[in-house]
Protein backbone atom coordinates (compact mmCIF):
# COMPACT_ATOMS: atom_id res chain seq x y z
CA UNK A 1 0.00 0.00 0.00
CA UNK A 2 1.64 2.74 -1.11
CA UNK A 3 2.03 6.15 0.86
CA UNK A 4 1.35 9.83 -0.28
CA UNK A 5 3.70 10.07 -3.22
CA UNK A 6 4.94 12.95 -4.08
CA UNK A 7 7.13 14.76 -6.75
CA UNK A 8 9.35 16.27 -7.84
CA UNK A 9 11.24 15.94 -4.59
CA UNK A 10 14.14 18.36 -6.05
CA UNK A 11 13.20 20.96 -8.12
CA UNK A 12 15.25 24.32 -9.23
CA UNK A 13 13.99 26.94 -10.71
CA UNK A 14 14.88 30.32 -11.94
CA UNK A 15 13.10 33.97 -10.50
CA UNK A 16 10.26 34.58 -12.73
CA UNK A 17 9.72 30.45 -13.68
CA UNK A 18 6.86 28.50 -12.75
CA UNK A 19 7.22 25.52 -9.98
CA UNK A 20 4.47 22.52 -10.37
CA UNK A 21 4.43 20.49 -7.47
CA UNK A 22 2.36 16.75 -7.84
CA UNK A 23 1.06 14.86 -5.01
CA UNK A 24 -0.62 11.41 -5.20
CA UNK A 25 -2.80 10.81 -1.60
CA UNK A 26 -2.60 7.54 -0.13
CA UNK A 27 -4.98 4.89 -1.68
CA UNK A 28 -8.59 5.37 -0.42
CA UNK A 29 -7.78 9.00 0.69
CA UNK A 30 -9.86 11.74 -0.70
CA UNK A 31 -8.36 14.66 1.61
CA UNK A 32 -5.33 16.62 0.18
CA UNK A 33 -3.52 19.54 2.29
CA UNK A 34 -0.49 21.12 1.41
CA UNK A 35 2.24 22.30 3.81
CA UNK A 36 4.87 24.71 3.34
CA UNK A 37 8.56 24.51 5.43
CA UNK A 38 10.41 26.90 5.37
CA UNK A 39 14.43 26.84 7.06
CA UNK A 40 13.95 26.13 10.75
CA UNK A 41 10.42 26.98 10.59
CA UNK A 42 7.28 25.40 11.61
CA UNK A 43 5.33 23.66 9.37
CA UNK A 44 2.58 26.22 7.83
CA UNK A 45 -0.78 25.00 6.34
CA UNK A 46 -1.56 26.38 2.94
CA UNK A 47 -4.51 24.78 1.06
CA UNK A 48 -6.96 21.76 2.36
CA UNK A 49 -9.18 20.07 -1.07
CA UNK A 50 -11.33 17.76 -1.38
CA UNK A 51 -11.71 15.95 -5.19
CA UNK A 52 -12.26 18.67 -7.69
CA UNK A 53 -13.23 21.25 -4.57
CA UNK A 54 -10.89 23.70 -2.52
CA UNK A 55 -12.31 23.32 0.93
CA UNK A 56 -9.93 26.38 2.74
CA UNK A 57 -6.70 28.23 1.15
CA UNK A 58 -6.71 30.38 3.52
CA UNK A 59 -3.09 29.47 4.11
CA UNK A 60 -1.94 30.55 0.69
CA UNK A 61 -0.90 33.18 -0.70
CA UNK A 62 -3.49 35.06 -2.98
CA UNK A 63 -0.85 35.94 -5.70
CA UNK A 64 0.89 33.29 -7.79
CA UNK A 65 0.13 30.41 -5.70
CA UNK A 66 -2.88 27.72 -6.90
CA UNK A 67 -3.80 24.36 -6.18
CA UNK A 68 -6.51 21.95 -7.46
CA UNK A 69 -7.34 18.17 -7.00
CA UNK A 70 -9.06 16.89 -10.30
CA UNK A 71 -11.27 13.98 -10.28
CA UNK A 72 -8.26 11.95 -12.08
CA UNK A 73 -5.08 12.59 -11.30
CA UNK A 74 -3.00 13.86 -8.82
CA UNK A 75 -3.48 16.85 -6.73
CA UNK A 76 -1.27 20.21 -7.77
CA UNK A 77 0.11 22.76 -6.22
CA UNK A 78 1.17 25.47 -8.86
CA UNK A 79 3.89 28.75 -8.01
CA UNK A 80 3.86 30.98 -11.13
CA UNK A 81 6.55 34.03 -11.23
CA UNK A 82 8.44 32.42 -8.49
CA UNK A 83 10.32 34.83 -6.06
CA UNK A 84 13.37 33.71 -3.77
CA UNK A 85 11.42 33.60 -1.00
CA UNK A 86 9.46 30.73 -2.29
CA UNK A 87 12.41 28.23 -1.53
CA UNK A 88 11.19 25.93 1.17
CA UNK A 89 9.93 22.41 0.99
CA UNK A 90 6.33 21.47 0.21
CA UNK A 91 5.01 19.12 2.12
CA UNK A 92 1.35 17.20 0.91
CA UNK A 93 -0.69 14.94 3.55
CA UNK A 94 -3.83 13.32 3.11
CA UNK A 95 -6.25 11.73 5.58
CA UNK A 96 -9.59 9.41 5.29
CA UNK A 97 -12.18 10.55 5.32
CA UNK A 98 -13.45 8.46 8.12
CA UNK A 99 -11.33 9.65 10.25
CA UNK A 100 -11.94 13.39 10.72
CA UNK A 101 -11.88 13.25 14.99
CA UNK A 102 -8.25 11.93 15.26
CA UNK A 103 -6.84 14.15 12.63
CA UNK A 104 -4.31 11.91 11.57
CA UNK A 105 -2.19 13.22 8.48
CA UNK A 106 -0.09 11.01 6.25
CA UNK A 107 2.24 13.23 4.88
CA UNK A 108 4.54 12.72 1.47
CA UNK A 109 8.49 13.30 1.52
CA UNK A 110 8.25 16.86 0.57
CA UNK A 111 9.28 18.55 -2.94
CA UNK A 112 12.38 20.99 -1.91
CA UNK A 113 12.16 24.22 -4.28
CA UNK A 114 14.89 26.02 -4.65
CA UNK A 115 14.95 29.41 -6.81
CA UNK A 116 17.89 30.71 -8.05
CA UNK B 1 -4.52 32.83 16.16
CA UNK B 2 -2.45 29.76 17.69
CA UNK B 3 1.05 29.78 19.59
CA UNK B 4 3.26 26.88 20.18
CA UNK B 5 6.42 26.68 22.15
CA UNK B 6 9.08 24.00 22.49
CA UNK B 7 12.63 23.66 22.78
CA UNK B 8 15.16 23.86 20.42
CA UNK B 9 17.63 21.08 20.45
CA UNK B 10 17.88 18.60 23.08
CA UNK B 11 20.73 16.17 23.51
CA UNK B 12 20.04 12.63 25.25
CA UNK B 13 21.87 9.29 25.63
CA UNK B 14 21.39 6.16 24.28
CA UNK B 15 19.45 4.19 26.73
CA UNK B 16 18.13 6.93 28.60
CA UNK B 17 14.53 8.74 28.48
CA UNK B 18 13.75 11.94 27.16
CA UNK B 19 10.81 14.65 27.83
CA UNK B 20 10.14 16.83 25.28
CA UNK B 21 7.76 19.99 26.66
CA UNK B 22 5.39 21.52 24.48
CA UNK B 23 3.11 24.42 25.68
CA UNK B 24 0.17 26.59 23.67
CA UNK B 25 -1.97 28.84 23.53
CA UNK B 26 -5.29 28.54 21.34
CA UNK B 27 -8.45 29.81 21.16
CA UNK B 28 -10.39 26.60 20.88
CA UNK B 29 -8.20 23.65 21.80
CA UNK B 30 -9.66 20.24 19.80
CA UNK B 31 -6.68 17.89 20.02
CA UNK B 32 -2.70 18.03 19.94
CA UNK B 33 -0.27 16.01 17.74
CA UNK B 34 3.43 14.59 18.22
CA UNK B 35 5.05 14.11 14.65
CA UNK B 36 8.52 12.60 13.89
CA UNK B 37 10.39 13.87 11.17
CA UNK B 38 13.43 12.59 10.01
CA UNK B 39 16.00 14.90 8.10
CA UNK B 40 14.80 15.32 4.64
CA UNK B 41 12.14 12.59 5.32
CA UNK B 42 8.44 12.88 5.88
CA UNK B 43 6.93 13.88 9.09
CA UNK B 44 5.16 10.53 10.67
CA UNK B 45 2.18 10.31 13.59
CA UNK B 46 3.15 9.12 16.75
CA UNK B 47 0.22 10.36 19.03
CA UNK B 48 -2.89 12.59 19.28
CA UNK B 49 -4.24 14.02 22.80
CA UNK B 50 -7.94 15.36 22.85
CA UNK B 51 -8.55 14.85 26.70
CA UNK B 52 -5.98 15.18 29.78
CA UNK B 53 -3.77 12.40 30.77
CA UNK B 54 -1.22 10.22 29.52
CA UNK B 55 -1.48 8.16 25.95
CA UNK B 56 1.07 5.57 26.18
CA UNK B 57 2.46 3.67 23.06
CA UNK B 58 5.39 1.29 23.36
CA UNK B 59 8.47 3.77 24.12
CA UNK B 60 6.66 6.67 23.26
CA UNK B 61 4.12 8.31 25.84
CA UNK B 62 2.44 11.75 25.53
CA UNK B 63 0.57 14.03 27.98
CA UNK B 64 -1.29 16.62 27.98
CA UNK B 65 -3.05 18.95 30.49
CA UNK B 66 -5.58 21.74 28.80
CA UNK B 67 -5.56 23.87 31.68
CA UNK B 68 -1.99 24.38 31.58
CA UNK B 69 -2.13 24.19 28.09
CA UNK B 70 0.94 21.99 28.00
CA UNK B 71 2.33 18.54 26.42
CA UNK B 72 5.15 16.67 27.00
CA UNK B 73 6.36 13.60 24.86
CA UNK B 74 8.17 11.26 26.91
CA UNK B 75 10.67 8.43 25.08
CA UNK B 76 12.11 5.60 26.74
CA UNK B 77 14.90 3.44 26.14
CA UNK B 78 16.64 5.84 23.68
CA UNK B 79 17.51 4.67 20.56
CA UNK B 80 20.00 6.31 18.32
CA UNK B 81 16.98 5.84 15.73
CA UNK B 82 15.40 8.07 17.78
CA UNK B 83 17.52 10.86 16.51
CA UNK B 84 14.66 12.92 14.93
CA UNK B 85 13.02 16.64 14.98
CA UNK B 86 9.71 16.26 16.99
CA UNK B 87 6.54 18.24 16.18
CA UNK B 88 3.82 19.50 18.55
CA UNK B 89 0.66 20.73 16.60
CA UNK B 90 -2.66 21.70 17.43
CA UNK B 91 -6.05 21.62 15.83
CA UNK B 92 -8.40 24.59 17.01
CA UNK B 93 -12.26 23.98 17.19
CA UNK B 94 -12.91 26.93 15.17
CA UNK B 95 -13.25 27.26 11.43
CA UNK B 96 -10.59 25.09 9.60
CA UNK B 97 -10.96 21.93 11.83
CA UNK B 98 -9.03 20.11 10.23
CA UNK B 99 -5.94 22.63 10.10
CA UNK B 100 -2.93 21.08 12.36
CA UNK B 101 -0.32 24.36 13.55
CA UNK B 102 2.68 22.76 14.04
CA UNK B 103 5.38 24.12 16.29
CA UNK B 104 9.62 24.65 15.18
CA UNK B 105 9.86 21.01 16.57
CA UNK B 106 12.09 20.17 19.11
CA UNK B 107 15.46 18.40 16.92
CA UNK B 108 16.48 15.71 19.35
CA UNK B 109 20.20 14.05 18.96
CA UNK B 110 20.72 10.91 20.88
CA UNK B 111 24.13 10.14 21.70
CA UNK B 112 26.57 6.70 22.50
Amino acid sequence: NAGVMQNPRHLVRRRGQEARLRCSPMKGHSHVYWYRQLPEEGLKFMVYLQKENIIDESGMPKERFSAEFPKEGPSILRIQQVVRGDSAAYFCASSHPSAPNTGELFFGEGSRLTVL
Amino acid sequence: GQNIDQPTEMTATEGAIVQINCTYQTSGFNGLFWYQQHAGEAPTFLSYNVLDGLEEKGRFSSFLSRSKGYSYLLLKELQMKDSASYLCAVRDRGAGSYQLTFGKGTKLSVIP
